[in-house]
């Protein structure tokens, strides 16, 4: 089946500081890769769809520079938590697709902010 | 108005016995139906994927949809313990992969042994 990774698996930085999470699909080429917020308890959340090689499209209330998605190539997009808050502070889970096929969701990072 | 609703839960049944997961959804613009099982710490995996209304059976799940009273249900046939997880029901309107997935707030599914 596809695999989606994700890294790092967990991380912990300092309020102020920038977090890069990479998202990879592991054995199909990726057009569109989705990226999701989850807080304890809830659900998830999508945050921005993105195309490879276009601007990624955010959802309402999800502020574009302070969350940057790169998704430069079919097999990798990037989420950058930028100047990170402890309210940033969550589970961040990304997705793949390749044409018309399912999503596959990856493992998550955890992200806390102290 | 959630667009899904879901039972949090939790919800804690007895090895062996039938669990009944159930989902609200209030646009009828929506046509596709998934439930995902996500344990603890991890990403969400698809478990069943239906369109139309009716029952989709994949092993021990099957999967009911009722599109007139917007109603979606997953059972869960001689219950394991392995099947403690949360499990959340999803939906989308159109048939791309790329279409936004809406997602129930999940239901925590123990299962005793």
């Amino acid at each position: 089946g596809a695999v989606v990774s994700q890294h790092p698996s967990w991380v912990i930085c300092k309020s102020g500081t920038s977090v890069k999470i990479e998202c990879r699909s592991l054995d199909f080429q990726a057009t569109t890769m989705f990226w999701y917020r989850q807080f304890p308890k809830q659900s998830l959340m999508l945050m921005a769809t993105s195309n490879e090689g276009s601007k990624a499209t955010y959802e309402q209330g999800v502020e574009k520079d302070k969350f940057l998605i790169n998704h430069a190539s079919l097999t990798l997009s990037t989420l950058t938590v930028t100047s990170a808050h402890p309210e940033d502070s969550s589970f961040y889970i990304c997705s793949a697709s390749e044409a018309s096929e399912t999503q596959y969701f990856g493992p998550g990072t955890r992200l806390l902010v102290l | 108005q959630k667009e899904v609703e879901q039972d949090p839960g939790p919800l804690s049944v007895p090895e062996g016995a039938i669990v009944s997961l159930n989902c609200t959804y209030s646009n009828s613009a929506f046509q596709y139906f998934m439930w995902y099982r996500q344990y603890s710490r991890k990403g969400p995996e698809l478990l069943m994927y239906t369109y139309s209304s009716g029952n989709k059976e994949d092993g021990r799940f099957t999967a009911q949809v009722d599109k007139s009273s917007k109603y979606i249900s997953l059972f869960i046939r001689d219950s394991q313990p392995s099947d403690s997880a949360t499990y959340l029901c999803a939906t989308r309107k159109g048939y791309s992969s790329a279409s936004k997935i809406i997602f129930g707030s999940g239901t925590r599914l123990s299962i005793r042994p």
